[in-house]
């Protein structure tokens, strides 16, 4: 069954410190996506990417944050300057296509996840 | 009012025991609707799409009231693997990428 994968599974830094997580993402699909989980919280959206843009973000996505595709298979989530609240497991997710008149389009895929630790 | 919300528990119930959760979701043009399951410290997995007919797989049966603006999750016959987070989710489409989760539905089915 096809996957996406994320890497590091785990990354303890240095608050201030810059970090990149790494997805790889289902070879097929077209639109990817971050979303962070705060220990104990609920899946928050951060970002949607599509097309080689970013086509949606949220509130929580402000400019320490930055994703790229850097090449046809990659999707990376930076963050540039980490704060002690940026402490999360960070999913990337991944979709084959959007509203086109089939839920199942719009199912997302998530990776097992990259959990940053910030001290 | 939160874009998706769901009781979040925690209910605890028997083994054989019949569940249900319910959602509800601000955006009244949303598109797509689904129930995610996840386990402690692990990522959200899809358990079914939910569909304006209503929708069954197995144990368990979804049913979306658009008028209400609405999603239901029924678990018959619980087991101890359904023990886990059900999260409610909801995609706007019609162009739409913010897929919302709700902050989950907590089970524990003891034997």
């Amino acid at each position: 069954e096809p996957e996406v994968t994320q890497t590091p599974s785990h990354q303890v830094t240095q608050m201030g410190q810059e970090v990149i997580l790494r997805c790889v993402p289902i070879s097929n699909h077209l639109y990817f996506y971050w979303y962070r989980q705060i220990l104990g919280q609920k899946v928050e959206f951060l970002v949607s990417f599509y097309n080689n843009e970013i086509s949606e973000k949220s509130e929580i996505f402000d400019d320490q944050f930055s994703v790229e595709r850097p090449d046809g298979s990659n999707f990376t989530l930076k963050i540039r300057s980490t704060k002690l609240e940026d402490s999360a497991m960070y999913f990337c997710a991944s979709s084959e296509g959007r509203s086109s008149g089939w839920s199942g389009a719009n199912v997302l895929t998530f990776g097992a996840g990259s959990r940053l630790t910030v001290l | 009012r939160k874009e998706v919300e769901q009781d979040p528990g925690p209910f605890n119930v028997p083994e054989g025991a019949t569940v249900a959760f319910n959602c509800t979701y601000s955006n009244s043009a949303s598109q797509s609707f689904f129930w995610y399951r996840q386990d402690c410290r692990k990522e959200p997995k899809l358990l079914m799409s939910v569909y304006s007919s209503g929708n069954e797989d197995g144990r368990f049966t979804a049913q979306l009231n658009r008028a209400s603006q609405y999603i239901s999750l029924l678990i018959r016959d619980s087991k101890l693997s359904d023990s886990a987070t059900y999260l409610c989710v909801v995609n706007p489409g019609r162009g739409g990428f913010k897929t919302i989760f709700g902050a989950g539905t907590r089970l524990f089915v003891k034997a």
